[in-house]
């Protein structure tokens, strides 16, 4: 079993939809979630790092983590074309100081 | 703040070639990472420093493979007698000290084995 699971995608929303992404982990004892933006040809960019249950919001964006089922999601409201790139959910383990990767959600926002 | 500086941005080599990747963290961080991405695949760990301390090591990380942070500041990742299987992207990431630090990356070094 991997230690994060992402849909590859493609994912394809219009401009202006609210795009869902998702991650689940396996290590029940993480501590730290994260999501990044990453371009193609270019290294992954933090957007938003969440380590509570719940939600978390920021700007257009929101994390949500639910320990429980071990899950975490990231909307994008009102989606933007240059929104169109993969995103990569990444776990922080409680033991060690190693982050996991998921493969990726490559999302295209349609203008 | 300058952010993660990696150099260089490609390198082609042949096969059988050694080659050295260096990375310059973030100032104030003291943890510093390597990964490996290939693609539609996501960053693989491959090693660890806190301070000049090499923490962890990715067991799949063959012998080929050694990375060095003498001063506990900049760290090269080396890999001997390369191979087309080590052709992909050499991500460097640098991180505070904490267990809910988030990696900040570099801009990756490109390597093409020929």
């Amino acid at each position: 079993q991997k230690e994060v699971e992402q849909n590859s995608g493609p994912l394809s929303v219009p401009e202006g939809a609210i795009a869902s992404l998702n991650c689940t982990y396996s290590d029940r004892g993480s501590q730290s979630f994260f999501w990044y933006r990453q371009y193609s040809g270019k290294s992954p960019e933090l957007i938003m790092f969440i380590y509570s249950n719940g939600d978390k919001e920021d700007g257009r964006f929101t994390a949500q983590l639910n320990k429980a089922s071990q899950y975490v999601s990231l909307l994008i409201r009102d989606s933007q074309p240059s929104d169109s790139a993969t995103y990569l959910c990444a776990v922080g383990k409680n033991t060690g100081n190693q982050f996991y990767f998921g493969t990726g959600t490559s999302l295209t926002v349609i203008p | 703040d300058t952010g993660v500086s990696q150099n260089p941005r490609h390198k082609i080599t042949k096969r059988g070639q050694n080659v050295t990747f260096r990375c310059d963290p973030i100032s104030e961080h003291n943890r510093l990472y390597w990964y490996r991405q290939t693609l539609g695949q996501g960053p693989e760990f491959l090693t660890y420093f806190q301070n000049e301390a090499q923490l962890e090591k990715s067991r799949l990380l063959s012998d080929r493979f050694s990375a060095e942070r003498p001063k506990g500041s900049f760290s090269t990742l080396e890999i001997q007698r390369t191979e087309q299987g080590d052709s992909a992207m050499y991500l460097c990431a640098s991180s505070q000290t904490g267990s809910h630090s988030p990696l900040h990356f570099g801009n990756g070094t490109r390597l093409t084995v020929t």
